[in-house]
């Protein structure tokens, strides 16, 4: 299995721009997840999803962040417009459940906002 | 308060040394726990599950203490390859989301 595949890998940006991550998650996996990672507030987790349904998106900043997961392979996270303060990591994690299981996790998208 | 709460560090250690982290969770209910490392500009990728009687790696070992809310690892024999970031993982609440600690960094020295 190729594990979780995340794309691109870098992205760099002006502020204002519309930014959008991609993500397939382990074929099988019915939970999806998707993480910010800064040094100041480590791992934060942004919205999750059940068999390609949202279930918590508690964790998404605000409007500007939406995602998506139109099918069992594939979901993207989108930032309209983005701001310099987006700049992060991005990781998307898949799993076969809720808590039990090991989250795996795709290699990242390093967004940088100019 | 932090709800996984963790030392940042770094905790720099000798080859060969063995070291000790410990992670407090606020919720008395979690049910669910794990050790994640994650390497320089790497993803996490887990570690171990803790168990509640304790469950032992190789040169890993990994404790629950439900008395007093904390998780922790033990290292022993550090490694130059086991330097990197060591994160806590907790379900807060049944049949809730894991959250993740802020991680401790490992720093093995030779």
């Amino acid at each position: 299995d190729a594990g979780v595949i995340q794309s691109p890998r870098h992205e760099v940006t002006e502020m204002g721009q519309e930014v959008t991550l991609r993500c397939k998650p382990i074929s099988g996996h019915d939970y999806l997840f998707w993480y910010r990672q800064t040094m100041m507030r480590g791992l934060e987790l942004l919205i999750y999803f059940n068999n390609n349904v949202p279930i918590d998106d508690s964790g998404m900043p605000e409007d500007r962040f939406s995602a998506k997961m139109p099918n069992a392979s594939f979901s993207t996270l989108k930032i309209q417009p983005s701001e310099p303060r987006d700049s992060a990591v991005y990781f998307c994690a898949s799993s076969v459940t809720l808590i039990t299981d090991t989250q795996y996790f795709g290699p990242g998208t390093r967004l940088t906002v100019l | 308060r932090k709800e996984v709460e963790q030392d940042p560090g770094p905790f720099n250690v000798p080859e060969g040394a063995t070291v000790a982290f410990n992670c407090t969770y606020s919720n008395s209910a979690s049910q669910s726990f794990f050790w994640y490392r994650q390497d320089c500009r790497k993803e996490p990728k887990l570690l171990m599950s803790v168990y509640s009687s304790g469950n032992e790696d190789g040169r890993f070992t990994a404790q629950l203490n439900r008395a007093s809310q904390y998780i922790s690892l033990l290292i022993r024999d550090s490694k130059l390859s086991d330097s990197a970031t060591y994160l806590c993982v907790v379900n807060l609440n049944a049949g809730n989301m894991l959250t993740f600690g802020g991680g401790t960094r490992l720093m093995v020295k030779p």
